[in-house]
């Protein structure tokens, strides 16, 4: 398996612009994870989802934020419109049980989005 | 509330030697604590998972300790290689769903040749 796949890996954009980050999970895996992570806070959960639905969004920031699971294969992040405050890296992350007991959260390679 | 507190917050150590990593929590009622390396650019790895009753596990030259008495962690690395080079986050769950994690800042540890 190619392991969670995120693109794009880095992004650029400008304040007030939309911004969509994409992911796929490992397959079988039945959770998805996205992750803020920025040298202040460190990583931070956002959103989980369990079999395509989401099941806490209570870590997403604000209403600029919203992400959807259409299938088990992809998942996208969105930002709308997007502040310089928004810049750090992304993470997904998959997992075939809970993920937080005994099975193992798979990350992906981040996008790095960058808000200027 | 729930804290993961790790120490140090970075660390430079000579290549072939040893060092320990240390991490403190309040997180409640315990569920597991896990070791995660983060390599430069990529996204954390697993390197051990450790329950209420396990006090010591290795995997390689990395040994997670785990004293649930005194609430704390550590992670010891013996000889050091280069790619040893990294974060390393200590992640503990609470009892509860998938989203009862409390994640440390991790210490960013440096190997110089």
């Amino acid at each position: 398996d190619a392991g969670v796949i995120q693109s794009p890996r880095h992004e650029v954009t400008e304040m007030g612009q939309e911004v969509t980050l994409r992911c796929k999970p490992i397959s079988g895996h039945d959770y998805l994870f996205w992750y803020r992570q920025t040298m202040m806070r460190g990583l931070e959960l956002l959103i989980y989802f369990n079999n395509n639905v989401p099941i806490d969004d209570s870590g997403m920031p604000e209403d600029r934020f919203s992400a959807k699971m259409p299938n088990a294969s992809f998942s996208t992040l969105k930002i709308q419109p997007s502040e310089p405050r928004d810049s750090a890296v992304y993470f997904c992350a998959s997992s075939q049980t809970s993920g937080t007991g005994s099975g193992e959260q798979f990350f992906g390679p981040g996008t790095r989005l960058t808000v200027l | 509330k729930n804290q993961v507190e790790q120490s140090p917050q970075s660390l430079i150590i000579l290549e072939g030697k040893n060092c320990t990593l240390q991490c403190n929590y309040t997180v409640s009622p315990f569920s597991n604590l896990r070791w995660y390396k983060q390599d430069t650019g990529r996204g954390p790895v697993s390197l051990t998972i450790m329950t209420f009753s396990e006090n010591t596990k290795s995997n390689g030259r990395y040994t997670a300790t785990l004293d649930a008495d005194t609430k704390q962690s550590s992670l010891h690395i013996t000889a050091s290689q280069l790619s040893d080079s990294a974060s390393y986050i200590c992640v503990v769950r609470a009892g509860g769903g998938a989203d009862g994690l409390t994640f440390g800042k991790g210490t960013h540890l440096i190997i110089q040749p």
